[in-house]
């Protein structure tokens, strides 16, 4: 069964600080996606990682995927407090998305 | 472009009851999903379905029913609602998840049980 855990859980970070968020899963994908969800809303998809080795950036974000160690980063340089969200990875198996618990970010100024 | 489209927004229903939860996309997408997502947790797959005609149970379908008459349309039915399926629902399609596409989502239902 493909377990996806997601540390840390829950991260509070000032403005200006960077920091990463884990993601490591249990069983062989080649696929993995990151979400953001706001309080009460939907998933937005940030990034689409297809392939060992894949690194996708977006403004102060950047998602990078080591299929062999099984483990996927989502990297924040000097947060800004817009980015506070819960953020999701999820891993692709047999066509179905497998979620972590997601990690909630807070950025205080 | 609507995206995909779930009805309604919030529902309380009593134990018992049944409803319905609708979900329509317009992308022309095979694939169609539900999550449920508890309070400060991740998303678990109720049902899928990989084209009109064809579901499949995900990790927790118990309460649950599906159907997929068309490629547009996917709706999730429960039978005498419990306290446990208090949640928020999702709904999301995707074209493929072998192609550098991701699954797009619903804006959610939430499903108070009492």
């Amino acid at each position: 069964e493909l377990k996806v855990e997601q540390n840390p859980l829950f991260l509070s970070m000032q403005e200006g600080k960077n920091y990463t968020i884990y993601c490591n899963y249990s069983t062989t994908s080649d696929r993995l996606y990151w979400y953001r969800q706001d309080p009460g809303k939907s998933l937005e998809s940030l990034f689409v990682l297809l392939s060992n080795g894949a690194v996708k950036q977006e403004g102060r974000l950047m998602a990078s995927l080591d299929t062999k160690a099984r483990l996927s980063t989502l990297h924040i340089t000097a947060a800004v407090h817009d980015l506070s969200a819960t953020y999701f990875c999820a891993v692709e198996r047999a066509q179905k998305l497998v979620f972590g618990q997601g990690t909630r970010l807070t950025i205080n100024p | 472009n609507a995206g995909v489209t779930q009805t309604p927004k919030f529902r309380i229903l009593k134990i018992g009851q049944s409803m319905t939860l609708q979900c329509a996309q317009d992308m022309n997408h095979n694939y169609m999903y539900w999550y449920r997502q508890d309070p400060g947790m991740g998303l678990k797959l109720i049902y899928y379905s990989v084209g009109a005609g064809i579901t499949d149970k995900g990790e927790v379908p118990n309460g649950y029913n599906v159907s997929r008459s068309t490629t547009e349309d996917f709706p999730l039915r429960l039978e005498l609602a419990a306290p446990s399926q208090t949640s928020v629902y999702f709904c999301a399609s995707s074209y493929s998840l072998n192609t550098n596409t991701e699954a797009f989502f619903g804006q959610g239902t939430r499903l108070t049980v009492v």
